[in-house]
């Protein structure tokens, strides 16, 4: 099993909808969770963390996280053309306090 | 805030020779930092964990006297490719965690080496 879980798209989602990002992780002591989002040819951006339970703002990114049911999601409200991009989940690794462990990644596209 | 530089951004090189890629920490201080490598259409590979002033810590897999690492400050580390061969042509990117105590990583533009 995989230690951070994506599904890997594509997600296709109208311009003006709601995007929704899901990732589950194994270790159950993970205490720090992040969204990026990385652009074809580029590095990563980080978007978004979340250290506890419940849902975090931030314009109109929204993560949510459930440390019970090991899940974390982002959503993405009123969808524009230029989010489309791979977003990466990762979580930090109990194992280390410094290493992070990123998911795969979900590809999103935004339709016209 | 929290800006990582890399250099170069890009650079061909022959197959056979070394190539060091530059990764800095522009506005804090980091005493951890992290060097990544993607292939295309794939997921970001951590090859190796960077402290400065000690030895790095590579993942399992990654050859530690073909991807040489130093971190002689707090806002500078190096990756070094020897010898290169042309399956080494990939995006290696580095991340860099502030010292202030957040544990976010953030991430440098990339430097993409194609080695011919």
């Amino acid at each position: 099993q995989k230690e951070v879980e994506q599904n890997s798209g594509p997600l296709s989602v109208p311009e003006g909808a709601i995007a929704s990002l899901n990732c589950t992780y194994s270790d159950r002591v993970s205490q720090s969770f992040f969204w990026y989002r990385q652009y074809s040819g580029k590095s990563p951006e980080l978007i978004m963390s979340i250290y506890s339970n419940g849902d975090k703002e931030d314009g109109r990114f929204t993560a949510q996280l459930n440390k019970a049911s090991q899940y974390v999601s982002l959503l993405i409200r009123d969808s524009q053309p230029s989010d489309s991009a791979t977003y990466l989940c990762a979580v930090s690794a109990y194992s280390s306090a410094s290493k992070i462990i990123f998911g795969s990644g979900t590809r999103l596209s935004i339709r016209p | 805030g929290a800006v990582v530089s890399q250099h170069p951004s890009w650079v061909i090189c022959k197959s056979g020779t070394s190539v060091k890629i530059e990764c800095r920490s522009l506005d804090f201080q980091a005493t951890t930092m992290f060097w990544y490598r993607q292939f295309p259409k794939q997921s970001l590979m951590l090859m190796a964990t960077s402290n400065e002033g000690s030895k790095a810590t590579y993942e399992q897999g990654v050859e530690k006297d073909k991807f040489l690492i130093n971190h002689a400050s707090l806002t500078l580390s190096t990756l070094t490719v020897t010898s290169a061969h042309p399956e080494d042509s990939s995006f290696y990117i580095c991340s860099a965690r502030d010292d202030s105590g957040r544990i976010e990583q953030y991430f440098g533009p990339g430097t993409r080496l194609t080695v011919t």
